[in-house]
């Protein structure tokens, strides 16, 4: 069965920092992986993905991503934060059996301090 | 281009009423579509699926049910609701030829009273 952990309900860091989101996966079969933000009582918006090809993934606001199969991770990253960046990051993984069903990671809080 | 619609935005129900969420999507044909439910302070729980007018599959037992009468539209029901069903509900479609992301809807803010 597939699941996804994100390490760390809240992180905080100093706008101009480094952004670090954890996301470890399980799955039997090679994943599809998701990067999702969502901001206070919006829909999910899709920040980038991975399904084949290149490991490193490069998405909206620049964000990006990379898929390391030994360590069965997808984490999120953005080498400076803005106070725009302020959400909730979810991760997730697809079945790839036709139905595209995602297993979600529980969220990450991201807050950016001034 | 595709577009997902959700109504109502909010809605303030007493317990034991019934419910009815409405899901539409546009600009694209025989779509998966998704019901999710997001708890205050907890991620999102995947309620219902369907691939298909009339095919649903439930992901978890509970006070709700769905139903696909076209092929664009996807609809959350319930015939009485409970104070566990708070929350907010979020419709996603996916299967645009190529990819497997999910496209999510505004979301529907459900309070029970």
């Amino acid at each position: 069965a597939q699941s996804v952990t994100q390490l760390g309900s809240h992180v905080s860091v100093s706008e101009g920092a480094l952004v670090l989101l954890r996301c470890n996966y399980s799955s039997s079969v090679p994943p599809y992986l998701f990067w999702y933000v969502q901001y206070p009582n919006q829909g999910l918006q899709l920040l980038l993905k991975y399904t084949t090809g290149a490991t490193l993934v490069k998405g909206i606001n620049g964000f990006e991503a990379e898929f390391k199969k030994s360590e069965t991770s997808f984490h999120l990253t953005k080498p400076s934060a803005h106070m725009s960046d302020a959400a909730e990051y979810f991760c997730a993984v697809s079945d790839i059996s036709g139905t595209y069903k995602y297993i979600f990671g529980t969220g990450t809080r991201l807050k950016v301090l001034a | 281009s595709q577009t997902i619609h959700q109504w109502p935005a909010t809605l303030v129900q007493p317990v034991g009423s019934p419910l009815s969420l409405e899901c539409t999507v546009e600009g694209t044909s025989n779509p998966n579509l998704y019901w999710y439910r997001q708890a205050a302070g907890r991620g999102l729980q995947l309620l219902f699926y369907s691939v298909g007018i009339g095919q649903i599959s439930s992901e978890v037992p509970q006070n709700l049910s769905a139903s696909r009468p076209q092929d664009r539209q996807f609809i959350l029901s319930s015939k009485k609701l409970l104070l566990s069903d708070s929350g907010f509900y979020l419709c996603a479609w996916s299967g645009l030829a190529g990819t497997y992301e999910q496209y999510f809807g505004p979301g529907t803010r459900l309070t029970v009273t």
